[in-house]
């Protein structure tokens, strides 16, 4: 009865490869986020959809690449991984976008080596 | 210049006493703030939400919000070893982003 989820829970690869995360929530919500956590724990917004519809596009580099095939799936897509990659990405969810309360998926831990 | 700020701790408390948490921002047009708190190795979880200016109590928690000081505070009284965690302050711009603050980690002394 999860409700947010997020696949993998830690992934471990190589500088230049390309891997994907994936988000799934069955609250019913219309938006989700992606967050990346650094390792000082600051937590920075990348991206934000509503309805499948992108709102929020932070200054990311194009090598990230979010897709929302439906309103309960978000998936993160990165492409030539690099060193400075290596975070924790969390999955959220809201009702709305003006509605306040996310809910945070548990995490995937991304290391490039 | 981050928008949100929070005293960077670490925060050391005994038990049963008061831990205070603060936080500033930059953005003016900022209506909605948030505390989570998170575990180590765990997710955030929202723990209060403030929108107008004053004292949120919410159990042990107590957050105050002072737009014109564009200060947000969180207080936890009778502080318990389960409150030891890191403390985010975020706040809510008209774009619908939150803006985190860096998080002040709290340990709760037995």
């Amino acid at each position: 009865d999860t409700a947010v989820s997020q696949t993998p829970k830690y992934l471990v690869t190589q500088m230049g490869n390309d891997k994907s995360i994936k988000c799934e929530q069955n609250l019913g919500h219309d938006t989700m986020y992606w967050y990346k956590q650094d390792s000082k724990k600051f937590l920075k917004i990348m991206f934000s959809y509503n309805n499948k519809e992108l709102i929020i596009n932070e200054t990311v580099p194009n090598r990230f690449s979010p897709k929302s095939p439906d309103k309960a799936h978000l998936n993160l897509h990165i492409n030539s991984l690099e060193l400075g990659d290596s975070a924790v990405y969390f999955c959220a969810s809201s009702p709305g976008l003006a509605i306040d309360e996310q809910f945070f998926g548990p995490g995937t831990r991304l290391t490039v080596l | 210049q981050k928008e949100v700020e929070q005293n960077s701790g670490p925060l050391s408390v005994p038990e049963g006493a008061i831990a205070s948490l603060n936080c500033t921002y930059s953005d003016r047009g900022s209506q909605s703030f948030f505390w989570y708190r998170q575990y180590s190795g765990k997710s955030p979880e929202l723990i209060m939400s403030i929108y107008s200016n004053g004292d949120k109590e919410d159990g042990r928690f107590t957050a105050q919000l002072n737009k014109a000081s564009q200060y947000v505070s969180l207080l936890i009284r009778d502080s318990q070893p389960s409150d030891s965690a890191t403390y985010l302050c975020a706040g809510r711009s008209n774009d619908y982003k939150l803006s985190f603050g860096a998080g002040t980690t709290v340990t709760v002394r037995a």
